[in-house]
């Protein structure tokens, strides 16, 4: 069974640009949530989503937002691109969304330099 | 407010050696609590997931506790080799309706040959 699939890997891009990631999450997986990490931050939490709807959002900008197809897959943007923006953005996938029932899998991340 | 440390933030151990890697939260009222590992530049491995229910679970050579009352897991690591090398992370999550995280700050762990 493949896992959750991150593209691209790797993407550099400059101030006020934007940018789209794509998370493929593991087949049969209904719920995707992204993450960012930085040094100084660690790990937050972004938003989440199961069949097509946001059900969490963390405390980031409006600059970042995201979306959920049909087939799970899932695309986050992050328009105005800001320094600070560069991180290692992480998605991870679940069977559902049963509140604390279930292991996350986590992609191998896309990794955003902003110059 | 929700908050998770983990602590040490580094340790370096010779191959061999057993080890304990902690993590406190501020919240009990947790549903369960998940350690993970992180190699660098990659993505997470999920290692061992404890209910709340639960008082601890084993996978191979890695045992995590779970104390809710003192806010506490505990992630045991036995006969440590160099290839457990990497960040070790645990994280809360609350419950309800969602599977969002909260991860602790991390302990980077070095095992010399």
């Amino acid at each position: 069974k493949a896992g959750v699939t991150q593209t691209p890997r790797y993407l550099i891009k400059t101030r006020g640009q934007q940018v789209t990631l794509s998370c493929s999450p593991i087949s049969g997986h209904r719920s995707v949530s992204w993450y960012q990490q930085t040094p100084g931050q660690g790990l937050q939490f972004l938003f989440e989503y199961f069949s097509e709807t946001q059900r969490n959002k963390g405390n980031f900008p409006g600059r970042f937002s995201g979306r959920q197809f049909s087939n799970s897959r899932s695309e986050m943007n992050v328009s105005t691109l800001e320094l600070g923006d560069s991180a290692l953005y992480l998605c991870a996938s679940s069977l559902a969304l049963t509140g604390g029932g279930e292991k996350l899998f986590f992609g191998s991340g896309t990794q955003l330099s902003v110059l | 407010k929700q908050e998770v440390t983990q602590i040490p933030a580094a340790l370096s151990v010779p191959e061999g050696e057993n080890l304990v890697l902690n993590c406190s939260f501020t919240d009990s009222a947790i549903y369960n609590l998940q350690w993970f590992r992180q190699d660098p530049g990659k993505g997470l491995t999920s290692l061992l997931l404890i209910q709340s229910s639960q008082r601890e679970q084993t996978s191979g050579r890695l045992n995590a506790s779970l104390d809710k009352s003192s806010g506490r897991s505990t992630l045991y690591i036995a006969a440590s080799q160099p290839g457990d090398s990497a960040t070790y992370l645990c994280a809360v999550n609350y419950g309800g309706a969602t599977n969002k995280l909260i991860f602790g700050t991390g302990t980077l762990l070095a095992v010399q040959p």
